[in-house]
């Protein structure tokens, strides 16, 4: 079963813009991770914040958690053509902080 | 360093062939898992190991076989292949302990007819 689950499925802007993606969870968890799928291709590691964390940045990127609503967001700022791909949220729960739940990702294309 | 490197990276099969996914990592990584993403549904955990000699199964392990008899190598076998197993295949690692990314291979683009 997901634990996951990203919303919107699909989210297009023009290059400049922000980009926000929310991720709503069931269980606790030790962990969340976000990544990222370029079309054809692997999953990328973007950003990892842990279950006592509320806030992450990393470049253009800023995760937020929120373990009492269990749900994150990620937000991409200043959003260029490159940053077109999906995106996943995954958690780690009970007492293993590796072994990942996905869920079913958001679509994210970015215009020139 | 090459990460995660998954063979073949396209593959067609008929109904009852087996068959196996390779999956090697050089980065000394603990945990090793399997994953298949299917349209709309996400990455679902196929098998993971823990290290050398330990497997255990995930969400979806029917029809899949996983050995580790190294900590570098994965492999996923599959035992008679069904239109069902039609999926992109995604070999991952990383460390166990603490709190680590996972790295990906580029995955496995299996059909079978």
């Amino acid at each position: 079963s997901q634990q996951g689950e990203e919303d919107p499925q699909a989210l297009s802007i023009q290059e400049g813009e922000n980009a926000t993606m929310n991720c709503s969870y069931k269980t606790s968890i030790n962990n969340l991770q976000w990544y990222r799928q370029n079309s054809g291709r692997g999953l990328v590691h973007l950003i990892l914040i842990r279950s006592n964390e509320r806030e992450k940045h990393s470049g253009r990127l800023r995760v937020t958690l929120d373990t009492s609503k269990k749900s994150s967001s990620l937000l991409i700022t200043a959003s260029r053509a490159a940053d077109t791909a999906s995106y996943f949220c995954a958690t780690a729960q009970g007492r293993s902080n590796y072994k990942l739940t996905f869920g079913k990702g958001t679509l994210l294309t970015v215009n020139p | 360093n090459a990460g995660v490197t998954q063979t073949p990276k396209f593959q067609v099969l008929k109904t009852g062939q087996s068959m196996t996914l390779q999956c090697a990592q050089d980065m000394n990584h603990e945990y090793m898992s399997w994953y298949r993403q299917d349209p709309g549904m996400g990455l679902r955990l196929i098998h993971y190991s823990v290290g050398a000699g330990i497997t255990d199964q995930g969400e979806v392990p029917n029809g899949y076989n996983v050995s580790r008899s190294t900590t570098e190598d994965f492999p996923l076998r599959l035992l008679s292949a069904a239109p069902s197993q039609t999926s992109v295949y995604f070999c991952a690692s990383s460390h166990d302990r603490g709190n680590q990314p996972q790295h990906f291979g580029d995955g496995t683009r299996l059909s079978i007819l």
